[in-house]
């Protein structure tokens, strides 16, 4: 079946450093491929997504760019902020058929930003 | 106005307990789902419902008895609380959008907050 596989964590850098959150996955078909954010104490965010192949998603200051060929999606910062500190989790749409869709995750990324 | 909302946000419980946990969506999304995240922060899908029909059950014990009244609301019953059952639940729903070329298409999934139980 369809798997994402994610960098281990837990992540931890200074501020204003450079991040990237490692993904990658396994999957039939044309899934669409997110990254979703849990900060401390609360639900799941969208971060960002890409629908196809090429595709760049971007959202306060993170971008990653599906890669069909090396079946990737990283995750990436230029300087990351405290406030960045939470858990990231990359995921996969498999969708079967209409009403048959669901998410694939990753086992997420823990990541802590130190001033 | 929450898009996807659930209640309790906490729930504390002696083993053997029944207990239900209540989501409601106010986005208008045929599809709804309900998550487990353990203590590892793992997510891993239980249920999905498209327009109040069971559609995914992924090899979760019968003691969970997901329950759709309507399109937008799925609850989850526990019925005899183990102590393995302490976990976040999180509801979700999704729309599949249009065609996007090829086979791909429009999709994103939101998440309420979450439900940390706690069984003792």
């Amino acid at each position: 079946g369809n798997s994402v596989t994610q960098m281990e964590g837990p992540v931890t850098l200074s501020e204003e450093a450079f991040l990237t959150i490692n993904c990658t996955y396994t999957a039939t078909g044309y899934p669409s491929l997110f990254w979703y954010v849990q900060y401390p104490g609360e639900g799941l965010q969208l971060l960002l997504k890409a629908t196809k192949a090429d595709d760049k998603g971007s959202n306060k200051g993170f971008e990653a760019t599906y890669r069909k060929e090396t079946t990737s999606f990283h995750l990436e910062k230029g300087s990351v902020q405290v406030s960045d500190s939470a858990v990231y989790f990359c995921a996969l749409s498999d969708l079967f058929g209409f009403g048959n869709e669901k998410l694939t995750f990753g086992t997420g990324t823990r990541l802590t930003i130190i001033p | 106005d929450t898009a996807v909302s659930q209640t309790p946000k906490y729930l504390v419980t002696q083993m053997g307990n029944d207990k239900s946990i209540k989501c409601e969506q106010n986005l208008g999304h045929d599809t709804m789902y309900w998550y487990k995240q353990d203590s590892k922060k793992f997510l891993k899908i239980m249920f999905s419902y498209n327009n109040k029909e069971l559609i995914i059950n992924e090899t979760v014990p019968n003691r969970f008895s997901p329950k759709s009244p309507d399109k937008a609301h799925l609850n989850l019953h526990i019925n005899s609380l183990e102590l393995g059952d302490s976990a976040v639940y999180f509801c979700a729903s999704s729309q599949v959008g249009q065609p996007l070329g090829g086979q791909s298409r429009e999709f994103e999934a939101f998440f309420g907050q979450g439900t940390r139980l706690t069984v003792v």
